[in-house]
């Protein structure tokens, strides 16, 4: 069982440039969520999606598009790079609404936008 | 809103000493609480959760009480080795919630 994983670990880009984070999970779980993280901020919620087929806005969705591929997988996308983006991105996903409510986190994604 | 304030950081102990990392919360309802441990360089691994109160949560030798009274679920552990230096989030979701609402994290550094 690998988990959540996340590609890439590492990614430069510059200012303008396009790129699509990508995650997959092998637990079965039907929610899948997308997470920044900025120093002393914790982490904020970029998208999220309940189930295959349905995606939703969280905290701080500008700038960023979101396909659930299918119950697996769920990728990020960035359409235009900005420097407010250079941050870490955390791929997460859990059972379900009504069950366990327990997130499982990947490694993450270390992004910087020049 | 939902919202989690934990202690401010960084923290630094020595080897053997005792730790509590506070954590207090709002929420609306009956959340569960969980903690979440951050490695140097690694993603968010679950420490420990309760789910009602006066529910405790145990794991590595690190506890904490979900306390519906004081609405807090403070970390603690009896005697911190140098392993467990990281960044430790309290954080909290609703039953029927898709969002998990963090704090800002603590980092803890112990030394030798």
């Amino acid at each position: 069982n690998a988990g959540v994983t996340q590609t890439p670990k590492f990614q430069v880009l510059k200012t303008g440039q396009s790129m699509t984070l990508q995650c997959a999970q092998d637990m079965n779980h039907n929610s899948m969520y997308w997470y920044r993280q900025d120093p002393g901020m914790g982490l904020r919620l970029i998208y999220y999606s309940a189930s295959e087929g349905t995606t939703d806005k969280g905290e701080v969705p500008n700038g960023y598009n979101v396909s659930r591929l299918n119950k697996r997988e769920f990728s990020l996308r960035l359409e235009s790079a900005a420097p407010s983006q250079t941050s870490v991105y955390f791929c997460a996903s859990r059972l379900g609404a009504g069950s366990d409510v327990t997130q499982y986190f990947g490694p993450g994604t270390r992004l910087t936008v020049l | 809103g939902n919202s989690v304030t934990q202690m401010e950081g960084p923290v630094t102990l020595s080897e053997e000493a005792f730790l509590t990392i506070n954590c207090t919360y709002t929420a609306t309802g009956y959340p569960s609480l969980f903690w979440y441990v951050q490695y140097p360089g690694e993603g968010l691994q679950l420490l420990l959760k309760a789910t009602k109160a006066d529910d405790k949560g145990s794991n590595k030798g690190f506890e904490a009480t979900y306390r519906k009274e004081t609405t807090s679920f403070h970390l603690e552990k009896g005697s911190v080795q140098v392993s467990d230096s990281a960044v430790y989030f309290c954080a909290l979701t609703n039953f029927g919630n898709e969002k998990l609402t963090f704090g800002t994290g603590t980092r803890l550094t112990i030394i030798p």
